[in-house]
């Protein structure tokens, strides 16, 4: 069974200050990605990585990708408020053919003026 | 604006009340989704329909059920449903299911179960 763990699940941070959510997770897996979830809205697509050492960055933020550790992060440069959101990473499980996510708990980051 | 469409936005029902969610999306996408996600929780996969097939089940209680009419839309039927049922129910869709593509979410379903 696959297992996806992020830390830490709550963050609560200065504006201007950096900070790195992990994720890891228990099979081998390719394909990662990191969503955005504001309260009471719907997911937003983030950042996919689709292969070892695989780096993206958006703004304030930049995710990579170890598949021989298993562990994706997700850094967070000098943040601002409108970061406040929980962030989801989600592994990608092929089930019977058919591609499965499997979440993290998620993280709820907090920034701070 | 989300390209994935879900209506209606909130439900209220009873335990004896059937109804049904819709999701669509206009993007080609030949995948499509059910997520339940519960309140502080992530999303958790219900249903994965491929090309218009159920490719994958994951244990639902038959309380719902879900069909795809065509490759543009996505119902989720619902019967008989408890009170724990209550959550966001999430619509996503994607290229196909294995081409590594991100899956688009729509805004969702609330759903309280009297």
């Amino acid at each position: 069974e696959l297992k996806v763990e992020q830390n830490p699940l709550f963050l609560s941070m200065q504006e201007g200050k950096n900070y790195t959510i992990y994720c890891n997770y228990s099979t081998t897996s390719d394909r990662l990605y990191w969503y955005r979830q504001d309260p009471g809205k719907s997911l937003e697509s983030l950042f996919v990585l689709l292969s070892n050492g695989a780096v993206k960055q958006e703004g304030r933020l930049m995710a990579s990708l170890d598949t021989k550790a298993r562990l994706s992060t997700l850094h967070i440069t000098a943040a601002v408020h409108d970061l406040s959101a929980t962030y989801f990473c989600a592994v990608d499980l092929l089930q019977g053919g058919s591609e499965k996510l499997v979440f993290g708990k998620g993280t709820k980051l907090t920034v701070n003026p | 604006d989300t390209e994935v469409t879900q209506t209606p936005k909130h439900l209220v029902m009873g335990m004896t009340n059937k109804k049904s969610l819709k999701c669509e999306q206009h993007m080609g996408h030949r995948a499509m989704y059910w997520y339940k996600q519960k309140a502080k929780k992530p999303p958790e996969l219900m249903f994965v329909y491929s090309y218009e097939k159920l490719s994958i089940n994951e244990s639902v209680p038959s309380r719902f059920s879900p069909e795809c009419p065509n490759s543009s839309l996505l119902n989720l039927h619902l019967h008989a449903l408890q009170p724990e049922d209550s959550a966001l129910y999430l619509c996503a869709s994607s290229q196909d299911t294995s081409t590594g593509m991100s899956q688009h979410f729509g805004d969702g379903t609330r759903l309280s179960i009297l």
